[in-house]
């Protein structure tokens, strides 16, 4: 059964600071891999989607790539600010059983003005 | 419309009351997904629909949990006889889950608070 691990669980950083956040399954069979941020009391706003065929994806300030073979993503936010400050879930798609997604627990992310 | 649009957004109920919980996914996605979050944890799915098939229920904690999808959009979540550990944030998502890259969607979710 696939199972996805975000490290660390929380991340404190000073605002202007470039950082990544980590994301491993261990099932490389995935169809694609998603980033979510989920602001308190709110839903999940998709911020990337990445394919299984795709090495990374940019979306302003946000990086995110993925090595398939590894069992890994990293979300890479650059010049941090404090309107960063969320939980960070990642979630994977498998390729077999194309309806289920697997969720990370997420970073929580604190950037300090 | 828009986006996945959730009711109410907050719900207080007393113990042993019935709730219901709607769900309206983006116009077109042909997936519908009902998740839990209890304060503090992860996701937790409950149940999927994909257009006319079967409804996966694999993740319903007990039968005192059921959800209908009628005409292939609107959802509805009911909890009969709520339990305080029934209090939670539901969540909806959707996704185009045929001929795309099957991004997914959330609404922003039904606070549900059992006294």
């Amino acid at each position: 059964k696939q199972e996805v691990t975000q490290i660390p669980a929380a991340l404190s950083v000073p605002e202007g600071e470039n950082l990544v956040l980590n994301c491993s399954f261990t099932d490389s069979a995935i169809y694609n891999l998603q980033w979510f941020r989920q602001d308190p009391g709110k839903g999940l706003t998709s911020l990337l989607l990445i394919q299984s065929s795709q090495r990374e994806q940019t979306s302003g300030r946000l990086n995110a790539s993925l090595d398939k073979s590894s069992g890994r993503s990293t979300l890479y936010i650059a010049a941090s600010q404090p309107g960063d400050s969320a939980t960070y879930l990642c979630a994977v798609r498998q390729e077999y059983n194309f309806n289920k997604f697997y969720f990370g627990s997420g970073t929580k992310l604190n950037v300090k003005p | 419309g828009a986006g996945v649009s959730q009711s109410p957004s907050n719900k207080v109920t007393e113990k042993g009351k019935d709730v219901e919980l709607r769900c309206d996914p983006i116009s077109g996605h042909t997936a519908l997904y009902w998740y839990r979050q209890s304060l503090g944890q992860g996701l937790e799915f409950l149940i999927y629909f994909q257009g006319n098939s079967a409804p996966d229920k694999s993740g319903l904690p007990s039968d005192r949990f059921s959800a209908e999808r009628t005409g292939g959009s609107v959802s509805t979540l009911t909890i009969q006889r709520t339990q305080q550990e029934d209090s939670a944030v539901y969540l909806c998502a959707s996704s185009r889950n045929t001929g795309s890259h099957g991004e997914l969607f959330f609404g922003e979710g039904s606070r549900l608070t059992v006294l």
